[in-house]
């Protein structure tokens, strides 16, 4: 069964931090996205990538198509960063198997 | 513009009772998505929708049935509710004509449901 791992699962920092979540598949993919959901259970779309590296205010994506790894960085964190934040591996189509598949989600507390 | 929006926010179903999600879209995007969201299990595919006229199955299909009444609408039945199908609903839309898998999905709040 294709899985996406991510790490940590839980993650407190201290505000200011620079926070790193990451990500791997175990198979090719074609494309990654990262998501923020809120802890009142609303999901936004941060980031897609299908290489190199995208930037959105204090945060960062990258991603390694070959050695199948993604890294979220979160610059100067601060307690409203606090969400759980899901990556989600796009399969190659024709596959055979769901076009998505997502992370189990890693949960980040910044105390002020 | 009010985005994606599913109704009911909140539900308690009974073994075997039937019910319908709705969703709906307001910004012209031609792909749609039904997910469930578990603890411990994450976001799981149940169907999507390419493009008005087409459904697709996802990694977890079994037990519901889909219809993208229109490019605004899509909606997700439970023909026979399962104490298993607890979980919350979410509904995504994006607006990539091929499936959006590689363009920004944007997501409805959710219905939570209760599968008693």
């Amino acid at each position: 069964k294709n899985e996406v791992e991510q790490s940590p699962q839980n993650l407190t920092a201290q505000e200011g931090e620079f926070i790193t979540i990451n990500c791997s598949y175990s198979v090719g993919i074609s494309a990654l996205h990262w998501l923020q959901q809120h802890p009142g259970g609303g999901i936004v779309s941060l980031f897609m990538l299908s290489s190199g590296k995208k930037k959105h205010g204090r945060l960062i994506a990258t991603i390694n198509i070959q050695e199948k790894h993604s890294s979220l960085h979160i610059t100067a964190s601060h307690p409203r960063d606090s969400a759980v934040y899901i990556c989600a591996a796009v399969l190659p189509l024709f596959s055979g198997n769901t076009p998505l598949v997502f992370g189990k989600g890693t949960r980040l507390s910044v105390i002020a | 513009n009010a985005g994606v929006t599913q109704t009911p926010k909140f539900q308690v179903l009974k073994t075997g009772q039937s019910m319908t999600l709705q969703c709906a879209q307001d910004m012209n995007h031609n792909s749609m998505y039904w997910y469930r969201q578990d603890p411990g299990m994450g976001l799981r595919l149940i169907y999507y929708s390419a493009s008005e006229g087409t459904t697709d199955k996802g990694e977890v299909p079994n037990g519901y049935n889909v219809s993208r009444l229109n490019k605004r609408e899509f909606s997700l039945r439970l023909e026979s509710a399962a104490p298993s199908q607890t979980s919350v609903y979410f509904c995504a839309s994006s607006e990539a004509r091929l499936g959006g898998w590689w363009e920004t999905q944007y997501f409805g709040p959710g219905t939570r449901l209760l599968v008693l």
